[in-house]
């Protein structure tokens, strides 16, 4: 089955860029997204990238793609301590339907 | 617009109890989706309804559970008997026809002791 990969935990200062990885084997992923889950709270839909695309970029939220290293990352800039929660990627593979494959998760802590 | 709701969202019950989920999707959504996390563990698919039809259902770990979609707008999840391992967060999401992101809802937390 689908591999996909995240560091558990990333810890960043408040002001600074937080950068989210994420490693996949499977090469016929779609659609790629991030969501993010706070303490006690379901999953928010932060953004997603189509397998097509390179870059997208969303206020402080930019996702690249690199389809040829199988690599997504999620990069936050100016990190707020409101910032702090789960970060989830998650595929779509073709022939997959639409069900979705998620990472494990990492854990963004924001310190002052 | 409402968004997913889902209820419980927390039930404690006995190894070999029965515990029913119930997710309501946002309006007129014509795909729901079931996943669960087990504690520790990725989050996965359960299975697909398009309106009423199960669409996929190949994440569906045995035959204790059962899920159902009656007139294609709420659905419900039904664990019978619940097991220890079956513990962990259920999510329910859903999408319009031919959208491709899915809204989660808050997840029902079920603890079996």
């Amino acid at each position: 089955g689908e591999d996909v990969e995240q560091s558990l935990f990333l810890s960043v200062r408040e002001g600074d860029s937080s950068v989210i990885n994420c490693t996949y084997t499977d090469s016929s992923s779609t659609y790629l997204y991030w969501y993010k889950q706070e303490p006690g709270a379901g999953l928010q839909l932060l953004t997603y990238i189509f397998s097509n695309m390179d870059m997208k970029q969303d206020q402080r939220l930019t996702v690249l793609l690199n389809k040829k290293d199988k690599h997504l990352s999620l990069r936050i800039a100016d990190t707020q301590t409101g910032d702090s929660a789960i970060y989830f990627c998650a595929l779509i593979l073709t022939g997959g339907g639409n069900k979705l494959t998620f990472g494990t998760g990492t854990q963004l802590k924001v310190e002052l | 617009e409402a968004g997913v709701t889902q209820f419980p969202s927390h039930s404690v019950i006995e190894k070999g109890q029965t515990v029913t989920l119930r997710c309501d999707p946002i309006s007129g959504h014509d795909n729901l989706y079931w996943y669960r996390r087990v504690m520790g563990k990725e989050i996965k698919f359960l299975l697909h309804f398009v309106k009423e039809s199960k669409q996929d259902e190949s994440g569906m770990p045995n035959n204790r559970f059962l899920a159902e979609r009656t007139g294609g707008t709420y659905s419900t999840l039904k664990v019978q008997p619940a097991e220890l391992e079956d513990s962990g967060v259920y999510f329910c999401a859903s999408s319009p026809r031919g959208g491709y992101e899915q809204f989660f809802g808050p997840g029902t937390r079920l603890t079996v002791l």
